[in-house]
C-alpha cells in the first residue's frame, strides 16, 4: 500500500518560531511537493523538487524554504512563523512521467 | 497563465445524480483529473481522462470532457451520503509538465 506521511496532523507555533513540517514517501517517487490549502484558494503550490537536493519555487515561496537531502524525504521549514501562515499544508509526490499525484493526510498549523 | 474553474459549492438529496462542473484553459493538458478529499484527509484521486477522450465511466462516475470549450464534468449516479465531500478539478500544467493546476474545490453536500 503506497504511502505519504506527514510528521504532525496538528501543529501548534508561535509567532516568530521555527518550523518544520517533515514529509516521507515510500514509493521511490521522483518527485515531491507542498502546497497549502485554505477556504476557497484551493491548493496553492509552495515549492516542489524534482531530484535529491533540488528545488523550485511555486506560486507562493514567500516564507518558506524546503530540504530534499534524501530521496524520501521533503521538508518544509518556516524560518519565522507568522499568523498568516496558519494553514492546511499537504505534502504530495508522483513518479517521473507518473499521473497520479499520491498526498499525504495534511498537517494542520496554527500560529498564534 | 493555465487557469481551473469550478463552482465553490453543490448540494444534492441522497440517491439524486451531481453533476460537478470544471472549465480549464490550457488547451495542450494531456491528462484531466478528478481528485476528492474527505473531511480531515488529503486527497485521493477520483478517475482522470486522457484529452483524446470524450467520456469515461468508472461503476458510479461518468467523467465527459468537452475540448473544444475546455469543459470537464464529473457526474455522480445515486449520491450517497458517503459521497460528500471536496472535488478538485485539475489539469497537468501547460505543455504536458507533472504539475497539475488545481481548481479551487467544490463541496458537495449530500443530504439525507
Amino acid at each position: 500500500d503506497v504511502k505519504v506521511t506527514q510528521s504532525s496532523r496538528y501543529l501548534v507555533k508561535r509567532t516568530g518560531e521555527k518550523v518544520f513540517l517533515e514529509c516521507v514517501q515510500d514509493m521511490d517517487h521522483e518527485n515531491m511537493f507542498w502546497y497549502r490549502q485554505d477556504p476557497g484558494l484551493g491548493l496553492r503550490l509552495i515549492y516542489f523538487s524534482y531530484d535529491v537536493k533540488m528545488k523550485e519555487k511555486g506560486d507562493i515561496p514567500e516564507g518558506y524554504s524546503v530540504s530534499r537531502e534524501k530521496k524520501e524525504r521533503f521538508s518544509l521549514i518556516l524560518e519565522s512563523a507568522s499568523t498568516n501562515q496558519t494553514s492546511m499544508y499537504l505534502c504530495a509526490s508522483i513518479k517521473l512521467a507518473g499521473v497520479e499525484q499520491f498526498f499525504g493526510p495534511g498537517t494542520r498549523l496554527t500560529v498564534l | 497563465g493555465e487557469d481551473v474553474e469550478q463552482s465553490l459549492f453543490l448540494s444534492v438529496r441522497e440517491g439524486d445524480s451531481s453533476v460537478i462542473n470544471c472549465t480549464y484553459t490550457d488547451s495542450s493538458s494531456t491528462y484531466l483529473y478528478w481528485y476528492k478529499q474527505e473531511p480531515g484527509a488529503g486527497l485521493q484521486l477520483l478517475t482522470y481522462i486522457f484529452s483524446n477522450m470524450d467520456m469515461k465511466q468508472d461503476q458510479r462516475l461518468t467523467v465527459l470532457l468537452n475540448k473544444k470549450d475546455k469543459h470537464l464534468s464529473l457526474r455522480i449516479a445515486d449520491t450517497q451520503t458517503g459521497d460528500s465531500a471536496i472535488y478538485f478539478c485539475a489539469e497537468n500544467g501547460a505543455g504536458g509538465s507533472y504539475i497539475p493546476t488545481f481548481g479551487r474545490g467544490t463541496s458537495l453536500i449530500v443530504h439525507p
